[in-house]
């Protein structure tokens, strides 16, 4: 079975500071990853993914996450905080075979706000 | 660019009525997806579809049904709507179930409130 967890519901850090939102993920073999966002007022938009390949992956807006397995973790960093990265994030994990190919697994969101 | 189009932003329903949200993609996605989203419980799979007339359910399609009439089309259906339903609703569109090749399409979602 596949899931996620987020280790903070809400996470507030000053702009010009460095961002974390920590994800931890239960999988029954190789997941794949995913970082999405979400503005107000918005739909999701896709941030990043891991897909087997290298191991830090890079994503929009300056954001970034490693996937560690021995960790089962994906968490999403980002050097510096901007304003309009004040959103909601989510991690997401696929389903890869069978009756779960296609299928994204949620997890319950990180707000992220940002103060001036 | 992919535009996944949910008709309405807003919607407010009587306890009883019978509810259709509709969601349009205009790239000729085969698999189309509901979701409910509630505060600290993020994304909920309703139900979904792999291609016109087809459909699967999802995590809590309970209360919920779904038609898929045409390919850019996946209507969800709320029988006899109920105030736990109240919620925001998010369609989402994608052309190839191994996610890995492409993102998920969002719509902007659909706040329902029942009264």
């Amino acid at each position: 079975a596949q899931s996620v967890t987020q280790l903070d519901s809400h996470v507030s850090v000053s702009e010009g500071t460095p961002v974390l939102l920590r994800c931890n993920y239960s999988s029954s073999y190789s997941p794949s990853l995913f970082w999405y966002v979400q503005h107000p007022n918005k739909g999701l938009q896709l941030l990043l993914k891991y897909t087997s390949a290298a191991t830090l992956v890079k994503g929009i807006n300056g954001f970034e996450a490693e996937f560690k397995k021995s960790e089962t973790s994906f968490h999403l960093t980002k050097p510096s905080a901007h304003m309009s990265d004040a959103a909601e994030y989510f991690c997401v994990v696929s389903g890869n075979r069978g009756s779960t190919l296609g299928r994204l697994y949620f997890g319950r969101g990180t707000q992220l706000t940002v103060w001036p | 660019d992919v535009k996944v189009t949910q008709s309405s932003r807003y919607l407010v329903k009587r306890t009883g009525e019978k509810v259709f949200l509709e969601c349009v993609q205009d790239m000729d996605h085969e698999n189309m997806f509901w979701y409910r989203q509630d505060p600290g419980l993020g994304l909920r799979l309703i139900y979904f579809s792999y291609d016109v007339k087809m459909k699967e359910k999802g995590d809590i399609p309970e209360g919920y049904s779904v038609s898929r009439e045409k390919k850019e089309r996946f209507s969800l259906i709320l029988e006899s709507a109920s105030t736990n339903q109240t919620s925001m609703y998010l369609c989402a569109s994608i052309q190839d179930r191994r996610v890995t090749r492409s993102p998920l399409h969002f719509g902007n979602g659909t706040r329902l409130t029942v009264t």
